[in-house]
């Protein structure tokens, strides 16, 4: 079945710091890729998706770039605020089951002011 | 907000009791998909249903979970003899469909607490 390694949190940031979370996956035949985040206290949003390869996702001044041939969708922000402070979860869909997503562990984001 | 519904948000049982979930989907969505997330762990598959059909249950636990969604009414999710492992975020999600690339969509989960 399908795996996510998602870099290892907690990360804290200050105000208007760049911001890297890693993610590598694997699985069989050609996912789709999504990022989902959660903010305290509430249920998943979906951030940002990507449906091939080199496609980019984007959304809310975040990108994340499909690579197949490194099996990698790492997300970025050039500048980050407190109120992205959030955990943040990376996730493969298993091909043709778009409902079938594998979660990542997720990482946690504080962000300072 | 037409979003996902789901109740209780929270829900606080013994052990042995059972606890049931409720998930009303997306205005226009007849795909429900229940997630379960244990403490320090990502949400993890259970089951997808559409209107009166199970599709899809390949993640749900074999004995105390069922999960059914009727013509009328939400979808529910229902845990039989609760145990503390059942203790967890259980999210509802809903979609129009299932082609691939669509986006599903998700509640604000429920809390399970077993004590």
């Amino acid at each position: 079945g399908n795996s996510v390694t998602q870099m290892e949190g907690p990360v804290t940031l200050s105000e208007e710091a760049f911001l890297t979370i890693n993610c590598t996956y694997t699985a069989t035949g050609y996912p789709s890729l999504f990022w989902y985040v959660q903010y305290p206290g509430e249920g998943l949003q979906l951030l940002l998706k990507a449906t091939k390869a080199d496609d980019k996702g984007s959304n809310k001044g975040f990108e994340a770039t499909y690579r197949k041939e490194t099996t990698s969708f790492h997300l970025e922000k050039g500048s980050v605020q407190v109120s992205d402070s959030a955990v943040y979860f990376c996730a493969p869909d298993s091909g043709g089951s778009n409902y079938k997503l594998t979660f990542g562990k997720g990482t946690l984001l504080t962000v300072n002011p | 907000n037409a979003g996902v519904m789901q109740n209780p948000r929270h829900l606080v049982r013994r052990r042995g009791q059972e606890a049931r979930l409720r998930c009303s989907p997306m205005k226009g969505h007849s795909h429900v998909y229940w997630y379960r997330q244990l403490p320090e762990e990502g949400l993890k598959f259970m089951v997808y249903l559409q209107k009166e059909n199970i599709i899809d249950e390949s993640g749900m636990p074999k004995e105390r979970f069922s999960a059914e969604f009727p013509k009328e009414g939400p979808s529910i999710l229902r845990i039989q003899q609760v145990v503390r492992g059942d203790s967890a975020a259980y999210f509802c999600a809903s979609s129009p469909r299932t082609v691939t690339g669509n986006t599903i969509y998700f509640g604000e989960g429920s809390w399970l607490t077993v004590v």
